[in-house]
């Protein structure tokens, strides 16, 4: 299977760790990417090869992986981080898909 | 910096072909992969393909029948085409480097265009 299974929604208070999980068969063997999207901007890399941080992202993110799942974490959630996150990865195909997509609620 | 900009008809006929274009500045598009992505309205992103430049391509299997995607090395220029459009394509389309190699990471992504497939 292709899917990457996301929860539909996290919501936290302030300070709070947001933990979004991603799920797929292919995440045994395959690097995972995640984006932050907000409304009416490009998606921005938040983590990649599973818990590489690009530059610029603050610590308070984090990727992890675990067999088929793979969580990224948001520890110490801002108001600005509320955003739709993306998890993304390569099949065996050589093709690419997008994880269902986990809208993040900071209140 | 590399900066994207997509650009085409913003409205497209049902069954006609969807061509958008993809202009790149700051960097050569050579030795990299692009790829195009959408999101329909109220839906999540969806990977449409990507090109590696000079030529190699992948699709995504849902879309392959339909889908083409080519780059002009001398206008620094990517293009996807999707023929035979339905409602269904109505999204914003997006093009990005997403690229992963020895050098590093690359994320770059354009700020997207609407298209809105409709008589």
């Amino acid at each position: 299977s292709y899917e990457l299974t996301q929860p539909s929604s996290v919501s936290v208070s302030p300070g709070q760790t947001a933990r979004i999980t991603c799920s797929g068969d292919v995440l045994a063997k395959r690097y995972v990417w995640w984006f932050q999207h907000k409304p009416g901007q490009a998606p921005v890399l938040v983590i990649y090869k599973d818990f590489e941080r690009p530059s610029g992202i603050p610590e308070r993110f984090s990727g992890s992986s675990s067999g088929t799942t793979v969580t990224l974490t948001i520890s110490g959630a801002q108001v600005e981080d509320e955003a739709d996150y993306y998890c993304y990865s390569a099949t065996d195909n050589k093709f690419y898909v997008f994880g269902t997509g986990t809208k993040v609620t900071v209140l | 910096q590399v900066q994207l900009q997509e650009s085409g008809p913003g409205l497209v006929q049902p069954s006609e072909t969807l061509s958008l274009t993809c202009a790149v500045s700051g960097d050569s598009i050579s030795g990299y992969y692009w790829s195009w992505i959408r999101q329909p309205a109220g839906k999540g992103l969806e990977w449409i393909g990507r090109i590696y430049v000079p030529g190699r391509t992948n699709y995504n299997p849902s879309l392959e029948s339909r889908v083409s995607m080519s780059a002009d090395t001398s206008t620094n220029e990517l293009t996807l085409n999707l023929r035979s459009v339905t409602a269904a394509d109505t999204a914003i389309y997006y093009c990005a480097r997403v690229h992963l190699d020895t050098s590093g990471y690359y994320s770059d992504w354009g700020q997207g265009t609407l298209v809105t497939v409709s008589s």
